[in-house]
């Protein structure tokens, strides 16, 4: 089993309506991220969480909320989707206690493609 | 902010070939980790190599290299033996030291690799 799993892997909606894509994690990691990717620009952070607690906007948190559920959960929701939403969307954790080779290593799940229509 | 640019949008290279990526990035910053990603038609990111801005040794992990030119911000993949299933995304990622652990990413570079 994946030690990042995001659901659904695929996902087709219609504008303005409401949508959350999840991702859950077993590596034990207190940090975990959201990300889109968009043909021609890469990756872009959406929001970052560093614990329970703790939630932070990225550089395009605009349209879009979190929820951190638990360690181990961390959701992304569209309250109101439109079709420059259109993108692939990535779920990542990283542990900054790790030391030595794998120190701020971040761990990707398989992502999840949305398409508003 | 940092940014990070990958002029090659798409290479080509033939099996059993080397071919190099380019990287470059701008920051202010003294203390910060360097990353290539992999994306696979399947597209899972798959971590290639890590490079901590403070070695001057190069990383290097299999056939896969880099050249880490701290003075001019550059930060290149070399990909020796190129294999078929090396065809992929690839992505160079930026991500300041200390406790702020946020990756910024390049464009992208569509590596193909041909018989």
């Amino acid at each position: 089993d994946a030690d990042v799993t995001q659901t659904p892997r695929n996902r087709i909606t219609k504008t303005g309506k409401r949508i959350m894509l999840e991702c859950s994690q077993t590596k034990g990691h207190d940090r975990m991220y959201w990300y889109r990717q968009d043909p021609g620009l890469g990756l872009r952070l959406i929001y970052y969480s560093f614990d329970v607690k703790d939630i932070n906007k990225g550089e395009i948190s605009d349209g879009y909320s979190v929820s951190r559920q638990a360690q181990a959960k961390f959701s992304l929701s569209l309250e109101s989707a439109i079709p420059n939403q259109t993108a692939l969307y990535f779920c990542a954790t990283s542990d900054p206690r790790t030391q030595g080779a794998a120190k701020n290593i971040q761990y990707f799940g398989a992502g999840t493609r949305l398409s508003v229509l | 902010a940092q940014t990070v640019t990958q002029s090659q949008p798409e290479m080509s290279v033939q099996e059993a070939e080397t071919v190099t990526l380019s990287c470059t990035y701008d920051t202010s910053e003294s203390n910060y980790y360097l990353f290539w990603y992999k994306q696979p038609p399947s597209r899972q990111m798959i971590l290639v190599i890590r490079q901590e801005a403070y070695k001057q040794q190069n990383a290097t992990e299999n056939r896969f290299s880099v050249n880490f030119q701290k003075a001019a911000k550059s930060f290149s993949l070399k990909i020796s033996d190129s294999q078929l299933g090396d065809t992929a995304m690839y992505f160079c990622a930026f991500m300041r030291g200390g406790t702020a652990s946020k990756l910024t990413f390049g464009t992208g570079t569509r590596l193909q690799v041909t018989l």
